[in-house]
């Protein structure tokens, strides 16, 4: 089965910027794959926080954007606010109605 | 905004078979998209189940097809997850979300409810 891959941690500094990606264990992540991104924290329900690579969810503030990076999909945190402390995962359509959510990223600010 | 809880046993014993409720409120489940189940065992990461279009279209996560059901009840506005067989390592925080199918992503979400499977 399709393994999508995410970086184990990223450390960033209150007002600083992080870009997490999201690939592919074998081939390139591009728009078709409708990458989507999640925060978590602990105890808690996902957040749905970018769709369609790109387009923030309701609510969600400007300083998180969706993007595809070389053959990965990426979130970037423009301006890491210490409630941006959390786990993040994306999420990938496999085509054949299936999807595959990465392996997480836990984001620790400080 | 619509709201979704899930609801069924916290304790399943092996080799039998989980049973969980997503009920929907604030939206008609029969106006249209899918609905699915997310897990997500202790300390671990998020799993995709499967979702299901109110019709009764079904999709499911390879790795659990031979043992996943996912079915609707329109007259109830709710949908169901059926897993059989369990053992330990289907212990997780079940989840249940509206899917939009058209964008591929999970716009709502339930709370969770914890299963444990354990004799």
């Amino acid at each position: 089965q399709t393994v999508v891959t995410q970086e184990p941690s990223f450390s960033v500094s209150p007002g600083g910027t992080v870009t997490l990606t999201c690939g592919l264990s074998s081939g390139s992540v591009s728009t078709s794959y409708y990458p989507s991104w999640y925060q978590q924290t602990p105890g808690q329900a996902p957040r749905t926080l970018i769709y369609s690579t790109n387009t923030r969810s309701s609510g969600v503030p400007d300083r998180f954007s969706g993007s595809i990076l070389g053959n990965k999909a990426a979130l970037t945190i423009t301006g890491a606010q210490a409630d941006d402390e959390s786990d993040y995962y994306c999420v990938l359509f496999m085509g054949s109605g299936t999807h595959v959510f990465g392996t997480g990223t836990k984001v620790t600010v400080l | 905004q619509v709201q979704l809880q899930e609801s069924g046993p916290g304790l399943v014993k092996p080799s039998e078979t989980l049973s969980l409720t997503c009920a929907v409120s604030d939206y008609s489940i029969s106006s249209g998209d899918f609905w699915g189940w997310v897990r997500q065992p202790p300390g671990k990461g998020l799993e995709w189940i499967g979702s299901l279009y109110y019709s009764g279209s079904t999709f499911y996560n390879p790795s659990l097809k031979s043992r996943v059901t996912i079915s609707v009840d329109t007259s109830k506005n709710q949908f169901s997850l059926k897993l059989s067989s369990v053992t330990a390592a289907d212990t997780a925080v079940y989840y249940c979300a509206r899917h939009h199918w058209g964008l591929q992503y999970f716009q709502h979400w339930g709370q969770g409810t914890l299963v444990t499977v354990s004799s």
